[in-house]
């Protein structure tokens, strides 16, 4: 079993709808959570950390559920410019710091 | 702050030629990691770097070495480039710190073995 797993999508959406993406992971000793956002051919970069109690950077919302072992994150008022891959990455710093992708989810924001 | 640099940006080899890909962080970081992600696939960890002194194999260490110069440098090796070795490359660094940990990647390194 994967230790991050993702709806790989793709998500097609008009402009301004809202948009939610899930990811599970396998092992509750996971430290740190984090969405990163990618786009073709380029680096994945940082979107957001996820904290327990939820968090929240314009229009961008990321949540944990550590008894349901899961993350989510949602997009409002989606822009032509959220096309991208979205990745859901889990951290166990504990464990020689090693990072867990999952595969990612794609987004096409539609006009 | 530079970030995460990785020279070279594109490369070339022929099947059998050796070459290093070189990276560097300026993050005072303590762990670093090489990847590789091929066309329409996720991130696979090759090695990593979790401290100073330290590297370990990850999910596909197989014909790839590594070099944790120093605290700054992480350098992955290819002895003998082979097709399959054809690959986008991503070089990353975390601090290592319990509570604020995120992993930063350069630009990456495009190579392609004939």
């Amino acid at each position: 079993r994967k230790e991050v797993e993702q709806d790989p999508g793709p998500f097609n959406v008009p402009e301004g709808a809202t948009v939610a993406f899930n990811c599970t992971y396998s092992n509750s000793a996971s430290q740190s959570f984090f969405w990163y956002r990618q786009d073709c051919r380029k680096e994945p970069k940082l979107l957001m950390s996820v904290y327990s109690s939820g968090n929240e950077d314009g229009r961008f919302t990321a949540q944990l559920n550590r008894a349901s072992q899961y993350i989510s994150l949602l997009i409002r008022d989606s822009k032509l410019s959220d096309s991208a891959t979205y990745l859901c990455v889990v951290n166990f710093v504990y464990n020689f710091n090693k990072f867990y992708f999952g595969s990612g989810t794609k987004l096409n924001v539609k006009p | 702050n530079a970030g995460v640099t990785q020279t070279p940006k594109f490369q070339v080899l022929k099947t059998g030629q050796s070459m290093t890909l070189q990276c560097a962080q300026d993050m005072n970081h303590n762990s670093m990691y090489w990847y590789r992600q091929d066309p329409g696939m996720g991130l696979r960890l090759i090695y990593y770097s979790a401290s100073e002194g330290t590297t370990d194999k990850g999910e596909v260490p197989n014909g790839y070495n590594v070099s944790r110069l120093n605290k700054r440098e992480f350098s992955l090796r290819l002895e003998s480039a082979a097709p399959s070795q054809t690959s986008v490359y991503f070089c990353a660094s975390s601090p290592g710190l319990a509570g604020k940990n995120e992993q930063f990647f350069g630009p990456g390194t495009r190579l392609t073995v004939l």
